[in-house]
């Protein structure tokens, strides 16, 4: 059972602005960095966001991320088909000397 | 041209072993850190296990401790992944993935499948 929460769902039209939360606890989200993963099925993960909220090279402006205390949010704007994908967000955890994965949130573009 | 290509999945009994196989090229190996990550079928992703550049730290998630070992030959450019008493949770497509400084699991394998049953 993953410690960082995540909404199951969260769909947009194309051109909208969607947003997924990921909750967690002082021993993860509150004191480590919040990265960002595309995950397409079928298809290997991708690295979205690293450091709570920088872009690796190659990944649109339309991805945005960000942290407050134990919560850190994914922002993607200009919503496209191809952005239909499972998105999770991970952080290192203290307490569990591990790396965390949140529950994942599947992405529909309507 | 970063590569990642992992091997040594398939079928497995219940209390069984397997070892996985990632070969790396296209960069240095040996001056990065490693892990192995694995989704179970219709569920998330789960970190696995972590092992620094030159072996001086490894991390496993709890569920797999005192069963998998990670280990890596920096001279062959492989990481492994030792899995012992299996058990069916473990079945998962598993990828190895690379970190970058400040870039967890920057790149990654196309997985390997493993499935436990009897």
């Amino acid at each position: 059972q993953s410690v960082l929460t995540q909404p199951p769902s969260a769909s947009g039209t194309p051109g909208q602005r969607v947003t997924i939360s990921c909750s967690g606890s002082s021993s993860n989200i509150g004191s480590s960095y919040v990265y960002w993963y595309q995950h397409l099925p079928g298809t290997a993960p991708k690295l979205l966001i690293y450091g709570n909220n920088q872009r690796p090279s190659g990944v649109p402006d339309r991805f945005s991320g960000s942290k407050s205390g134990t919560s850190a949010s994914l922002a993607i704007s200009g919503l496209r088909s191809e952005d239909e994908a499972d998105y999770y967000c991970a952080a290192w955890d203290d307490s569990l000397s591990g790396y965390v994965f949140g529950t994942g949130t599947k992405v529909s573009v309507l | 041209e970063v590569q990642l290509v992992e091997s040594g999945g398939g079928l497995a009994k219940p209390g069984g072993s397997l070892r996985l196989s990632c070969a790396a090229s296209g960069f240095s190996f040996s001056s990065y850190n490693m892990n192995w990550v694995r989704q179970a079928p219709g569920k998330g992703l789960e970190w696995v296990s972590s092992i620094s550049s030159s072996s001086d730290y490894i991390f496993y998630t709890d569920s797999v401790k005192g069963r998998f070992t990670i280990s890596r030959d920096n001279a062959k450019n492989s990481l492994y992944l030792q899995m012992n008493s299996l058990r069916a949770e473990d079945t998962a497509v598993y990828y190895c993935a690379r970190d970058l400084t400040g870039l967890r699991l920057f790149n990654w394998g196309q997985g390997t499948l493993v499935t436990v049953s009897s």
